[in-house]
């Protein structure tokens, strides 16, 4: 099966700095990548996804970048808030429409 | 619409009992997956169900079993609980359909503890 790793496991910034959160993924057929926010005793809410035909995506402060020869892809969130403070999961979906997880990044920011 | 609906909330139980966690999906998805989440750990794939057939499942032992009904939803089920099974059980609806909009949504989740 698929085989997901995301580092940092902690990440405190400073409000307004940037932040960066990197995954990698063992499966080359893997071709969809979601990440989720989850906020606490909530449930996991997707807040960007990219496919394996499109290099970068981008939504306002948040961004995603995938590369497929190295297999990993990453969060990219700019001009932090305290709201954007939560857990935040990377996941791959395999060629059988399986998902599989990181193991979350725990995003701190202090105002 | 509704979202992703999981009952119940939550359970307390003793080792050795059994569980029975439930789920409707989005009006409209015919793909439903079960995921276990331990505190402080990425959710972990258990089974993933498309048109009332097995997709797939993940490395979980045969205590955990599930199945979907005709109407989309699913049911999870554990036998003789361990104190390990102690998670958040996630369920995730999407389309099912391979490479075209696949979004999982989940549900709140059904809080697990085993004593």
């Amino acid at each position: 099966g698929e085989n997901v790793e995301q580092h940092p496991s902690t990440l405190s910034v400073q409000e307004g700095d940037s932040a960066v959160i990197k995954c990698t993924y063992s499966d080359s057929a893997s071709n969809y990548f979601p990440w989720y926010k989850q906020e606490l005793g909530k449930r996991p809410q997707l807040i960007i996804d990219i496919r394996s035909n499109v290099g970068e995506k981008k939504d306002q402060r948040i961004a995603v970048t995938l590369n497929k020869t190295a297999k990993h892809f990453s969060l990219h969130i700019t001009e932090t808030q305290p709201e954007d403070s939560a857990v935040y999961f990377c996941a791959a979906e395999n060629t059988g429409n399986q998902f599989y997880f990181g193991t979350g990044t725990s995003l701190t920011v202090i105002p | 619409d509704a979202g992703v609906t999981q009952s119940p909330t939550h359970l307390i139980k003793t080792r050795g009992q059994h569980v029975t966690l439930r789920c409707s999906p989005i009006s409209g998805h015919k793909s439903v997956s079960w995921y276990q989440q331990v505190l402080g750990q990425g959710p972990q794939f258990i089974f993933q169900y498309y048109e009332k057939e097995e997709r797939g499942r993940g490395n979980f032992p045969d205590r955990f079993s599930a199945r979907q009904f005709p109407n989309y939803s699913s049911e999870l089920n554990v036998n003789a609980l361990l104190l390990g099974d102690s998670a958040l059980y996630l369920c995730a609806s999407s389309s099912g359909l391979a490479g075209v909009e696949n979004i999982q949504y989940f549900g709140a989740g059904t809080r697990l503890s085993v004593l």
